[in-house]
């Protein structure tokens, strides 16, 4: 059975980094491009980034270029979303999804709040 | 960019009805589209890819269709654990994706 355990939410101040991590579990993650998607309260969801099979490719919405880093450990299975700089806005739950065009299976999500 | 503009925002039906929900792109994006469902607190759910392809386990009471820039997501028969939150999601325009806004559905 397909999981995806979200990690790393927690309570940071603005301009603060914050480092999610997303561990997979009953497939073989090498084979599978990973996402992130967040959806802030009350709000809808957003794509934030994603990583090919293998780490060579990652893209990133504009609102979070420059300032996230999406990478991935397939000897670990794990793959993680490095925030830098972060602002109120990027407050959300953040969920892993695994897919190359559509994701397929989810995480339960981990919650980042910014905030003074 | 691509925008996804969905309808209604939410809706309320009997057990029994029919719902429809469109999605529209600012653009052509062929068939390549999704669906998901989500419950509250809950995460996402894939129902439909590619416009019209049903996921492995989904009840076939829902379906999808369209191509180009109009698209159509079908609740044959709106059962009590249907009530959730529906959004379509584009693919077309790598390497980014974009989501509707979303549309609430209450069973009455």
């Amino acid at each position: 059975e397909v999981s995806l355990v979200e990690s790393g939410g927690g309570l940071v101040q603005p301009g603060g980094s914050l480092r999610l991590s997303c561990s997979a579990s009953g497939f073989t993650f090498s084979n599978y491009w990973m996402h992130w998607v967040r959806q802030a309260p009350g709000k809808g969801l957003v794509w934030v980034s994603r990583i090919n099979s293998d780490g060579s490719t990652t893209s990133y919405a504009d609102s979070v270029k420059g300032r996230f880093t999406i990478s991935r450990d397939n000897t670990k299975n794990t793959v993680h979303l490095q925030m830098n700089s972060l602002r109120a806005e990027d407050t959300a739950v953040y969920y892993c999804g695994r897919g190359g065009y559509w994701i397929d299976d989810w995480g339960q999500g981990t919650l980042v709040t910014v905030s003074s | 960019d691509i925008q996804m503009t969905q309808s209604p925002s939410s809706l309320s039906a009997s057990v029994g009805d029919r719902v429809t929900i469109t999605c529209q792109a600012s653009q052509d994006i062929s068939n390549f589209l999704n669906w998901y469902q989500q419950k509250p607190g809950k995460a996402p759910k894939l129902l439909i890819y590619d416009a019209s392809n049903l996921e492995t386990g989904v009840p076939s009471r829902f379906s999808g269709s369209g191509s180009g820039t109009d698209f159509t997501f079908t609740i044959s028969s709106l059962q009590p654990e249907d009530a959730a939150t529906y959004y379509c999601q584009q693919y077309d325009k790598l390497p980014t994706w974009t989501f509707g806004q979303g549309t609430k559905v209450e069973v009455k």
